[in-house]
């Protein structure tokens, strides 16, 4: 069985830093590229960033270019998001998904159950 | 503002079919790029529901179905039951961000 376990989050002040993990089992971590999508309050689902199985190519949304930086750990298989000047906007859940596929991949089969990041004074 | 665009909200009562419309553009869904559906409830883990535009994964009701045309795609669900009062989200790649792309979420309420 496929598992995505996400820690990390918590409430931080602007401008802080945080660093979320997902760690996986049930499946062959550097065979499929992994992802961040969040959720922000009243907000609709929003990707924020995804590796490729080898994790040599990084991809980002335009929110999180030049802040957020996305890695992996394959041999303990591990995702990782460290997010840095954090503000208000970045109050979310933020999930882990898995990608159906290493590179090229399409879609996001299998879920964790998200970590809520809260940015405030 | 979401790159694709979906209805807010849709309702129907039970045993009815209802449909959840995506409406994309030339850098997305009419580039040719796969639609997927997921079904969510805030504070849990979303759900793949509809995959490559109309596949199934295994363990997916048949009662869930999906569609695509053009620059366009349609999730439909039929014999509508109280469990699937739920968010829907269709998603996405577009080539022009570089990246994968969701709906703004459909709420559907089941009378």
């Amino acid at each position: 069985e496929v598992q995505l376990v996400e820690s990390g989050g918590g409430l931080v002040q602007p401008g802080g830093s945080l660093r979320l993990s997902c760690v996986t089992s049930g499946f062959s971590f550097i065979g499929y590229a992994m992802s961040w999508v969040r959720q922000a309050p009243g907000k609709g689902l929003q990707w924020v960033s995804s590796v490729s199985g080898s994790g040599g190519t990084t991809w980002y949304a335009d929110s999180a270019k030049g802040r957020f930086t996305i890695s992996r750990d394959n041999a303990k298989n591990t995702l990782y998001l460290q997010i840095n000047s954090l503000g208000a906007e970045d109050t979310a859940v933020y999930y882990c998904a898995k990608g159906n596929r290493g590179y090229n991949w399409s879609y996001f089969d299998s879920w964790g159950q998200g970590t809520l990041v809260t940015v405030s004074s | 503002q979401s790159v694709l665009t979906q209805p807010p909200s849709v309702s129907g009562a039970p045993g009815q079919r209802v449909t959840i419309s995506c409406a994309g553009n030339s850098s997305n869904i009419g580039a040719g790029y796969d639609v997927n559906w997921y079904q969510h409830l805030p504070g849990t883990a979303p759900k793949l529901l509809i995959y490559g535009n109309d596949n199934r994964p295994s363990g997916v009701s048949d009662r869930f179905s999906g569609s695509k045309s053009g620059t366009s795609a349609s999730l439909a669900i039929s014999g509508l039951q109280a469990e699937d009062e739920s968010d829907y989200y269709c998603q996405s790649h577009d080539k022009s961000l570089r990246g994968w792309v969701f709906g703004g979420g459909t709420k559907l309420t089941v009378l």
